[in-house]
């Protein structure tokens, strides 16, 4: 069964303060994995997709990254509008096509002005 | 550019009752999807759908009912509703692009259906 695990649950960083999310998964076969934002009372927003380890994607402030195992969300000096809750979802390979995602539970993040 | 609009935005129903959340895009994506979000659980799929008249059922279909007649919607009906589908609700759409490998089959959201059950 494909698994995504986010950690932490929650961090709050003063405003300035870089750090990391970390999504974990076990999966049969990645076909990419995806990073969303979510803000209260929204939809995800999609941030990017990385397909193969070793693969990093900036857009401002955040930078993705991905090995074998394991993705990283980096977020340098961040600012208060960066505070969301960031979801990690995965996309496997299928004969059939399939491109549903499976997420994890998320890591809310709150930036401290 | 719309879109995906989902109606009704919020809605309170009783148990046992029938109720319809309606998901409309305007891309002309084949592949659509209903998830659920849960304190907890995150985001988890009910049912999705690949082409209009093509279903299939996700990680949690019990309770639930989908159509596809028009590649545009992909209405979600709960048949007799229970407090456990309180939730929220989100419809999302992307493009099928089966052979191309890193290609990025983006999903893309609505902005969701709040949905309680008395």
């Amino acid at each position: 069964e494909d698994q995504v695990t986010q950690s932490p649950e929650a961090l709050r960083l003063q405003e300035g303060e870089s750090s990391s999310l970390n999504c974990s998964y076990t999966v049969s076969g990645l076909r990419g994995l995806f990073w969303y934002r979510q803000d209260p009372g929204k939809g995800p927003e999609f941030l990017f997709t990385l397909y193969s380890a070793g693969e990093e994607k900036e857009k401002e402030r955040l930078k993705a990254t991905l090995t074998k195992k394991e993705s990283f969300l980096h977020i340098t000096a961040p600012k208060p509008e960066d505070s969301a809750t960031y979801l990690c979802a995965v996309q496997v390979l299928s004969n059939f096509g399939n491109e549903k995602l499976t997420f994890g539970t998320g890591t809310r993040l709150t930036i401290i002005p | 550019d719309a879109g995906i609009t989902q109606s009704p935005r919020y809605k309170i129903t009783e148990t046992g009752r029938q109720v319809t959340l309606m998901c409309h895009q305007t891309w002309s994506h084949s592949y659509m999807f209903w998830y659920r979000q849960d304190l907890g659980h995150g985001l988890r799929l009910i049912y999705y759908s690949a082409a209009a008249d093509i279903t299939d059922k996700g990680e949690v279909p019990d309770g639930y009912v989908v159509s596809r007649s028009k590649t545009e919607n992909f209405p979600l009906t709960l048949e007799s509703a229970t407090r456990s589908q309180t939730s929220v609700y989100f419809c999302a759409s992307s493009e099928h692009d089966r052979w191309q490998l890193n290609s990025g089959n983006t999903i893309y959201f609505g902005e969701g259906s709040w949905l309680t059950v008395v």
